[in-house]
């Protein structure tokens, strides 16, 4: 079983729409979670972590479920520039071991 | 700027030969990693260092090396035993302690002709 598994998608979405994605792990260890965003043929940047308690930046909120061993992204009012590929990653076992998704890809068409 | 500098950003490398990726870090983060991406597929991980001098295979190192003899210098070199090497490599690093997130470079492409 993959540590991190997301819905490859692909979501098409329209200008102003509502999309979210969730992403689970296996390790009820997991202690760190964060989206990262990648642009096709960049690398991936930090687009938030994700607290126990839930979180906002803007028009994008990202909650954690321990119980049900899952992390989700909302993005609200979807752009146009919010197109990419979104990757949830799991810090599994504190210090230095990272795990990736394989990604959700988003389109959001005019 | 601090950071992570890849070089070069594109690479083509003849059947046969071994190539090095150099990955530079100006961050002061204990921990680097290399990370192989494939068109449409995830990261997979090749290797990490926790510390200068110490580094550990990940999922995919057969046909990779590595070094660590300075806390900000951690090169790949694609070896001719890698059968398929063509891909984008992404080196990145992040601090020793645990809940810290992790920074990538701009990233590696290599191709094979």
């Amino acid at each position: 079983r993959k540590e991190v598994e997301q819905d490859p998608g692909p979501f098409n979405v329209p200008e102003g729409a509502t999309v979210a994605f969730n992403c689970t792990y296996s390790n009820s260890a997991s202690q760190s979670f964060f989206w990262y965003r990648q642009d096709c043929r960049k690398e991936p940047k930090l687009l938030m972590s994700v607290y126990s308690s839930g979180n906002e930046d803007g028009r994008f909120t990202a909650q954690l479920n321990r119980a049900s061993q899952y992390i989700s992204l909302l993005i609200r009012d979807s752009k146009l520039s919010d197109s990419a590929t979104y990757l949830c990653v799991v810090n599994a076992r504190g210090g230095n071991q990272f795990y990736f998704g394989t990604g959700t890809s988003l389109t959001v068409i005019p | 700027d601090g950071g992570i500098t890849q070089s070069p950003k594109y690479l083509f490398r003849k059947e046969g030969q071994n190539v090095t990726l150099s990955c530079e870090q100006n961050l002061n983060h204990d921990a680097m990693y290399w990370y192989r991406q494939d068109p449409g597929q995830g990261l997979r991980l090749i290797y990490y260092s926790q510390i200068v001098n110490d580094f550990q295979k990940g999922d995919i190192a057969e046909g990779y090396s590595v070094s660590r003899e300075k806390k900000e210098s951690f090169p790949l070199t694609v070896t001719s035993a890698q059968k398929n090497p063509t891909a984008f490599y992404l080196c990145a690093s992040s601090p020793a302690e645990a809940g810290n997130t992790i920074y990538f470079g701009e990233g590696s492409w290599l191709t094979v002709v």
